[in-house]
């Protein structure tokens, strides 16, 4: 069964920096690609990013309003995705999913609040 | 940025109803079209890829069409599991971009 778990969330102050992981189970992790998806309260779907597999290059892209703060990065040998995320702005407050490449599995999704 | 429109924007159906959403791009993505299903508090779930495919496991009721800039979701014969937030969006281009949602609720 594939599974994906993120963690991390949390309450952070403006300027701050948080990292969020997604442990991934049940598929052969290193050769997938891997996006972010992010969901302000209340709001609809926004992609934040993508990593393509090692074989690919391991190359990111990443949406407009992240570039330059946020930084997808993989452990294959943990099967882990993460997404370090700097100079949080309140407007990141969001529920963070990692999906695969083609979006047909998602995680259950982490809140990050970005308050003073 | 491809940028994606969605009608209606909600709706109101009857268990049994037919229900239809339009989902429209600012430019040509060929088939590269998904579309999700989202109750409150979860994950989005894929039911239609490629325009037209139904993803593994999905109710043959779903069923999704057209190409270019304008596709349609159906749901042959609502049913009460089927309430909920649909969302289209497009991977052709990067950045891959969402529909604002149309909600489906019961009337």
């Amino acid at each position: 069964e594939i599974q994906l778990v993120e963690s991390g969330g949390d309450l952070v102050t403006p300027g701050g920096s948080l990292r969020l992981s997604c442990a991934a189970s049940g598929f052969t992790f290193n050769n997938a690609w891997m996006n972010w998806v992010r969901q302000a309260p209340g709001q609809g779907l926004e992609w934040v990013g993508r990593i393509k597999s090692k074989t690919a290059g391991g190359t990111t892209d990443y949406a407009a309003p992240v570039t330059g703060r946020f930084t997808m990065s993989r452990d294959d040998s943990e099967n882990t995705l993460f997404l370090q995320m700097n100079s949080l702005k309140t407007e990141d407050t969001a529920v963070y999913y990692c999906a695969t490449g083609a979006f047909d599995f998602w995680g259950q999704g982490v809140l990050v609040t970005v308050s003073s | 940025d491809i940028q994606m429109t969605q009608s209606p924007s909600s709706l109101s159906a009857s268990v049994g109803d037919r229900v239809t959403i339009t989902c429209r791009a600012s430019q040509d993505i060929s088939d590269y079209l998904n579309w999700y299903q989202q109750k409150p508090g979860k994950a989005p779930k894929l039911l239609i890829y490629d325009a037209s495919s139904l993803e593994t496991g999905v109710p043959s009721r779903f069923s999704g069409g057209g190409s270019g800039t304008d596709f349609t979701f159906t749901i042959s014969s609502l049913q009460p599991e089927d309430f909920a937030t649909y969302f289209c969006q497009q991977y052709e281009i990067l950045p891959f971009t969402f529909g604002p949602g149309t909600k489906v609720d019961i009337k």
